[in-house]
């Protein structure tokens, strides 16, 4: 039972690159959510879904999009990346929504030049 | 719009010292709320939770957070910190409607426990 998986770990892009990070889960969880974490801001919600299939914005989904095409996993693109999208990018899944514990992914740490 | 505030943005303790981080939250309904820490290269985890009944509730690694509506507070307190305690703590809010989970997480607070 692996959790909830990112891949990559870590990356580097160009401003106006574009990339996709995968999250994945093994528990079976309805919801899934993608966060960004920057320094003294704590975590803020980019996008999340409620199943499969959907998605919907959070706090700051200004340039991302996501897709769940499949229960276990959920993407988060990034169409052309800019430097502020610079940051430490957290997945998180739960089996529903208002009272559950999230389970968090290792983290991708990404840096945009 | 939803916020949630930590005061302390980086305290240090020496071990056996009392805890006290504090944590603040702008919502006048119903919320549940919630206490998140990351270990140094672990996976952010649940320290506890409190949606309802007993205001004080208790959490794993001898963790307790109380709820005081009144002050839209949810400290987060250990009577006696160790090493191993080092970490950043969030305080993280969901506040009703519906049934999205959307959390609202604070900025942080690093606690470093010297031996």
């Amino acid at each position: 039972n692996a959790g909830v998986t990112q891949t990559p770990k870590f990356r580097v892009l160009k401003t106006g690159q574009s990339m996709t990070l995968l999250c994945a889960q093994d528990m079976n969880h309805e919801y899934m959510y993608w966060y960004r974490q920057d320094p003294g801001m704590g975590l803020r919600l980019i996008h999340y879904s409620v199943g499969e299939g959907t998605t919907a914005k959070g706090e700051v989904p200004d340039g991302y999009n996501v897709s769940r095409l499949k229960k276990q996993n959920f993407l988060l693109g990034l169409e052309s990346a800019a430097p502020s999208q610079t940051s430490v990018y957290f997945c998180a899944s739960s089996y529903g929504g208002t009272r559950e514990t999230q389970y968090f992914g290792p983290g991708t740490r990404l840096l945009v030049l | 719009a939803q916020s949630v505030s930590q005061h302390n943005h980086h305290v240090i303790l020496s071990e056996a010292a009392s805890l006290e981080l504090g944590c603040n939250y702008s919502y006048g309904g119903t919320v549940n709320l919630f206490w998140y820490v990351q270990y140094p290269g672990q996976h952010l985890q649940l320290l506890l939770k409190y949606f309802s009944g007993d205001p004080l509730v208790k959490g794993i690694k001898g963790f307790e957070a109380e709820f005081i509506k009144s002050k839209f507070s949810f400290n987060l307190r250990k009577p006696s910190v160790q090493w191993s305690d080092t970490a950043e703590y969030f305080c993280a809010v969901n506040a009703k409607p519906g049934n999205t989970g959307k959390l609202i997480f604070g900025q942080g607070t690093t606690l470093q426990v010297k031996p």
